[in-house]
């Protein structure tokens, strides 16, 4: 079935320095890639996502590519802050699958300050 | 996201018993997502509805397990005869209009319920 691996599970870096965050998909069909950070104990809230027909999207300090072929994505933060500090997920979906979200089992990521 | 309403925030429940989670999608749209979050883990897709039908049930359990979302009021995931297991954060995610698949999904605040 559809399945997303997304690593590391958990990631400490220093104030100012950059965090990346891999994610592969199963299945080709896949078109729609996700980011959602989620603080403790709240909702999880978009952050930035990309279409299968981009290869890179970025929004600041926060960008996104993609490689279609090899079926994996990441998550690169930039100049990280202490409120970067979140659990990050990463999602698949296919326009063909009811667009249903098939989630990775996140990234704890720590800014030190 | 602010839009997507759910309650009740917090429900405690004994195990046996059954609960009743409601999901409102933001104003003007029909299709609802749910999820369940069990603790320390990621989220898993439950079941997919528009109103008076289900699309998409896949992620349900077969049994104790059942969702709704009727042309009037809110969307309804109901769980009878709790187990423990079941105590998990349970999300509905709004989507924005058109087809799915390729469109932002966002998330109500969830409910976290607890079972003794």
């Amino acid at each position: 079935g559809e399945n997303v691996e997304q690593h590391p599970s958990t990631l400490s870096v220093q104030e100012g320095d950059s965090a990346v965050i891999k994610c592969t998909y199963s299945d080709s069909a896949s078109n729609y890639f996700p980011w959602y950070k989620q603080e403790l104990g709240k909702r999880p809230q978009l952050i930035i996502d990309i279409r299968s027909n981009v290869g890179e999207k970025k929004d600041q300090r926060i960008a996104v590519t993609l490689n279609k072929t090899a079926k994996h994505f990441s998550l690169h933060i930039t100049e990280t802050q202490p409120e970067d500090s979140a659990v990050y997920f990463c999602a698949a979906s296919s326009s063909g699958n009811t667009g249903k979200l098939i989630f990775g089992q996140g990234t704890t990521l720590q800014v030190k300050p | 996201n602010a839009g997507v309403m759910q309650n009740p925030r917090h429900l405690v429940r004994r195990r046996g018993q059954e609960a009743r989670l409601r999901c409102s999608p933001m104003k003007g749209h029909s299709h609802v997502y749910w999820y369940r979050q069990l603790p320390e883990e990621g989220l898993k897709f439950m079941v997919y509805l528009q109103k008076e039908n289900i699309i998409d049930e896949s992620g349900m359990p077969k049994e104790r397990f059942s969702a709704e979302f009727p042309k009037e009021g809110p969307s309804i995931l109901r769980i009878q005869q709790v187990v423990r297991g079941d105590s998990a954060a349970y999300f509905c995610a709004s989507p924005t209009p058109g087809a799915p698949g390729n469109n932002e999904q966002f998330f109500g605040p969830g409910t976290r319920l607890t079972v003794l």
